[in-house]
């Protein structure tokens, strides 16, 4: 079976500083992995994926993630937050595109 | 481009009541999706379906919920009777095709049983 731990239930940043938003995964064979980003009211919008491609992979809005498989890691991260990343963020790990199997979720707080 | 419609947005009953919800998926999508969101938790899956066909429903609860695509264009997703536990957001997404091909959200409907 696979699943995904994001590590953290609410992630809190200033403007301009770094965001690190952390996911673990557990797979028994070579995972997909993606990150989607929920704004409120909003559907879910797929930041970006691994595919066993290029291990950093970049992603829209500047966010990027790196597909560390020693670590069993997939971390978000963005060097400078805006306001406008307030969001719900999911770790999700899958065998395709057909079973998504979400995290439970990170809420990114932004303060000015 | 549209993109996945679902209505309706809000919807509050009374246990016991049915419900139903909507879906309209992006022009050309052959591969539908009802996901399961409860309050703090990651979507997940009820039902897939390529084209009018239902290929992944092991995670339905098929005593009261029940899903159609008649034409393999829109969806519809029903309760009966509905259980306070059914309180959540359904959201619907689609995808081009079955494999490896991004799956495009809903807003969802937020259900509330009374």
């Amino acid at each position: 079976a696979q699943s995904v731990t994001q590590l953290d239930s609410h992630v809190s940043v200033s403007e301009g500083t770094p965001v690190l938003l952390r996911c673990n995964y557990s797979s028994s064979y070579s995972p997909s992995l993606f990150w989607y980003v929920q704004h409120p009211n909003k559907g879910l919008q797929l930041l970006l994926k691994y595919t066993s491609a290029a291990t950093l992979v970049k992603g829209i809005n500047g966010f990027e993630a790196e597909f560390k498989k020693s670590e069993t890691s997939f971390h978000l991260t963005k060097p400078s937050a805006h306001m406008s990343d307030a969001a719900e963020y999911f770790c999700v790990v899958s065998s395709g595109f057909q079973k998504l199997v979400f995290g439970t979720g990170t809420r990114l707080l932004v303060s000015p | 481009e549209a993109g996945v419609v679902q209505s309706p947005r809000y919807k509050i009953i009374e246990k016991k009541q049915p419900v139903a919800f909507w879906c309209n998926p992006i022009s050309g999508h052959n591969t539908l999706y009802w996901y399961l969101q409860n309050l703090g938790q990651g979507p997940e899956l009820l039902i897939r379906y390529e084209n009018e066909e239902a290929v992944d429903d092991s995670q339905l609860p098929k005593d009261r919920f029940s899903a159609e695509r008649l034409k393999g264009v829109d969806s519809t997703l029903k309760i009966q009777p509905a259980e306070l536990g059914d309180s959540a957001v359904y959201l619907c997404a689609s995808s081009l095709d079955t494999g490896e091909y991004e799956q495009y959200f809903g807003p969802g409907t937020r259900l509330t049983v009374t």
